[in-house]
């Protein structure tokens, strides 16, 4: 099985710019696998943020871009709010129904 | 108001069966895929399987095959999830998660998500 790969963890200062990603064991991750992003704040379930690399939910702010940069899939946050604070993972898409996590990035605002 | 509203806490003991329920509204379910996640206490998201409730067509992650079943009632809106003999390590919260579209591609909706607690 495949395995997915986040930062475990980064820091940012509010207002500021930190890109997430997201690499596949099998190779280089492209819109094929339809990278999808959640959200996970403590305590809460997950929210989605981002499905088939870049697409954005009505209920997803601005701030919040997806894309394929150097072979990973990337989640952009550009001007960071305190309330950005949370779990960010990845869905790889690996096809017929086989869906795999990244491990999640921890974003600290600080 | 679109919505997965998932059945309530249980605390089971090792080798009890339980099953666990994920019921939506709001939406024609039929014609979405459901899927189930795992997070153990203090752990990342695992993907478990996805169902189809039109058809019932079930895809299981690897790691779960076997371990767990998955099954819808399209009738009453609502998708399962049942374990025959639970373990300790199967304490966990579970989410179910609707698909954006028709296909597996994009994921859209969460579940509140049910606690399992299995102690003797």
């Amino acid at each position: 099985q495949a395995v997915v790969t986040q930062e475990p963890s980064l820091t940012v200062s509010p207002g500021g710019t930190v890109t997430l990603t997201c690499a596949s064991s099998t190779g280089a991750v492209t819109s094929g696998y339809y990278p999808n992003w959640v959200q996970q704040k403590p305590g809460q379930a997950p929210t989605a943020l981002i499905y088939s690399t870049k697409n954005k939910h009505s209920w997803t702010p601005a701030r919040f871009s997806g894309s394929l940069l150097g072979g990973k899939a990337a989640l952009t946050l550009s001007g960071v709010q305190p309330e950005d604070e949370a779990d960010y993972y990845c869905l790889l898409n690996y096809g017929d129904g086989h869906l795999i996590f990244g491990g999640g990035t921890r974003l600290t605002v600080l | 108001e679109v919505q997965l509203v998932q059945s309530g806490a249980e605390v089971k003991k090792p080798g009890e069966s339980l099953k666990i329920s994920c019921k939506g509204s709001g939406f024609i379910f039929s014609n979405y895929w459901i899927g189930w996640v795992r997070q153990m206490p203090g752990k990342g998201l695992e993907w478990m399987g996805v169902i189809y409730p039109g058809d019932s067509d079930t895809k299981y992650s690897p790691s779960f095959q076997g371990l767990v079943t998955i099954s819808a009632d399209k009738s009453i809106n609502s998708a399962y999830l049942q374990w025959n003999g639970l373990k300790a390590s199967d304490t966990a919260i579970y989410y179910c998660v609707r698909s954006n579209g028709a296909d597996t591609s994009s994921w859209y909706l969460w579940g509140q998500g049910t606690l399992v607690t299995v102690s003797s």
